[in-house]
């Protein structure tokens, strides 16, 4: 079956130090990667789509990394903000045969990022 | 823009009751989405609407149905509630299918 791993679950750091973020996929034939940024109480919010010919990614201080090779993605946060808290979900589109123009999107459970001053 | 706005925020039904969770997108998008997103669990499709008159199970379909009404609105029903259900759901739109999604506020409901 198709997965998305992230990891670590959870993860709290100083306010101003960086971090990174992994996800881990199987899903194979895809089209882009993402990330998005889910604060407490609200819907996910996009930050990065990367194709699967793309190797990175910014969006300000949020940066994406893909490697198709080895199926992994990585998003790193720069200079971290209290406003970072928040759980931050990998999601692969697989691409569906036989039509389909829904492309299927397969999320992660998402690591909840803690950032404390 | 108001983008996607989703009614109610939050719900509380007994087991057996029904209700239609109502979404709205005002950026002219094409297609549509319901999920559901449970503790410990990446988010999982329910149905979804291509185009404006057509409409397709996820992932998790049982329990659910949707309504199309028309290009900005697309509802989710639960005829019969079952504790189950208790999620929070999510609406979503995008231009087409596999572009960029858009996501609503969410509605929280609990199944008693």
């Amino acid at each position: 079956k198709n997965q998305v791993e992230q990891s670590p679950q959870s993860l709290i750091i100083l306010e101003g130090k960086n971090c990174t973020l992994q996800c881990n996929y199987t899903v194979s034939p895809f089209s882009n990667l993402r990330w998005y940024k889910q604060d407490t109480g609200r819907g996910p919010v996009s930050l990065t789509i990367m194709t699967f010919s793309e190797n990175t990614k910014s969006n300000g201080r949020y940066t994406a990394t893909l490697d198709a090779d080895t199926k992994q993605s990585s998003l790193h946060i720069t200079a971290s903000q209290l406003s970072d808290s928040a759980s931050y979900i990998c999601v692969v589109s697989e691409i569906v045969k036989n039509g389909g123009s829904q492309g299927n999107l397969i999320f992660g459970k998402g690591t909840k990022l803690s950032v404390k001053p | 823009n108001a983008g996607v706005t989703q009614t109610p925020k939050f719900q509380v039904l007994k087991t057996g009751q029904s209700m239609t969770l109502q979404c709205a997108q005002d950026m002219n998008h094409n297609s549509m989405y319901w999920y559901r997103q449970d503790p410990g669990m990446g988010l999982r499709l329910i149905y979804y609407s291509a185009s404006e008159g057509t409409t397709d199970k996820g992932e998790v379909p049982n329990g659910y149905n949707v309504s199309r009404l028309n290009k900005r609105e697309f509802s989710l029903r639960l005829e019969s509630a079952a504790p189950s259900q208790t999620s929070v759901y999510f609406c979503a739109s995008s231009s087409i299918g596999g572009s960029e999604q858009y996501f609503g506020p969410g509605t929280r409901l609990t199944v008693t």
